[in-house]
């Protein structure tokens, strides 16, 4: 079975620009979240979808981050535009139900320049 | 509301030796409580977790964690490194319901396994 998948693994964009981050949870998995470690600082939670509804958006940063589940699987999250303190890895995760455990993905390790 | 503090931020042990690594947390409810591990280049990986069961709690690859709710603490602990136990582990708390799973994460703490 495979896990939780985020594309791209590495992007390197430059301030102002748009990048948009994919992740594709564990097949069934109707939770999915989305945390960001921004360097030096500690894992943050940004948001949680139950299928294609956002649950929890208390953790994103500003308007200019926007994440979407259309039809409840793959999630993206869009950075536009983009600052230079956007820079750090940004995990994704995903689990069966709302109590159990998550299952996180490599990262996206986001540099804006 | 939660939060957790890992007291190191590096730990260096030679292989063989005993592992720790220090959590605290605060709570204003019973939390379930985990340790992660994050391998360079890789996912997050749970370790273990405790749940309001036993207050020994044993994990994968000989890792093991013991809940105290007098000192608030979680400890990681490993009895003899092995050089794959260098990576980062992060401490993690969640109050847990029916909104689901809100993980708040430790600083982590990068473990350096000498030969």
């Amino acid at each position: 079975e495979a896990g939780v998948t985020q594309f791209p693994s590495h992007s390197v964009i430059e301030k102002g620009q748009t990048v948009t981050l994919r992740c594709d949870p564990i097949s069934g998995h109707d939770n999915l979240y989305w945390y960001r470690r921004v360097m030096g600082k500690e894992i943050k939670f940004l948001l949680h979808f139950v299928k294609e509804s956002k649950q929890d958006e208390s953790g994103m940063p500003n308007n200019r981050f926007l994440a979407e589940r259309t039809g409840g699987t793959y999630s993206t999250l869009k950075v536009q535009p983009a600052e230079l303190e956007d820079s750090g890895v940004y995990f994704c995760a995903s689990s069966s139900g709302p109590n159990t455990e998550a299952f996180f993905g490599q990262g996206t390790r986001l540099t804006v320049v | 509301a939660q939060s957790v503090t890992q007291l190191d931020s590096h730990v260096s042990v030679s292989e063989g030796t005993p592992v720790l690594l220090r959590c605290n947390y605060s709570s204003s409810y019973s939390p379930s409580l985990f340790w992660y591990v994050q391998h360079p280049n890789k996912g997050l990986q749970l370790l273990l977790k405790y749940t309001s069961a036993a207050t020994l709690v044993k994990g994968i690859n000989g890792f093991e964690a013991e809940f105290k709710k007098s000192e608030t603490s979680f400890h990681l602990t490993k009895p003899s490194a092995h050089m794959s136990d260098a990576a980062e582990y992060f401490c993690v708390v969640i109050v847990t319901g029916a909104a689901g799973n809100k993980l708040t994460f430790g600083g982590g703490t990068r473990v350096l396994v000498k030969p």
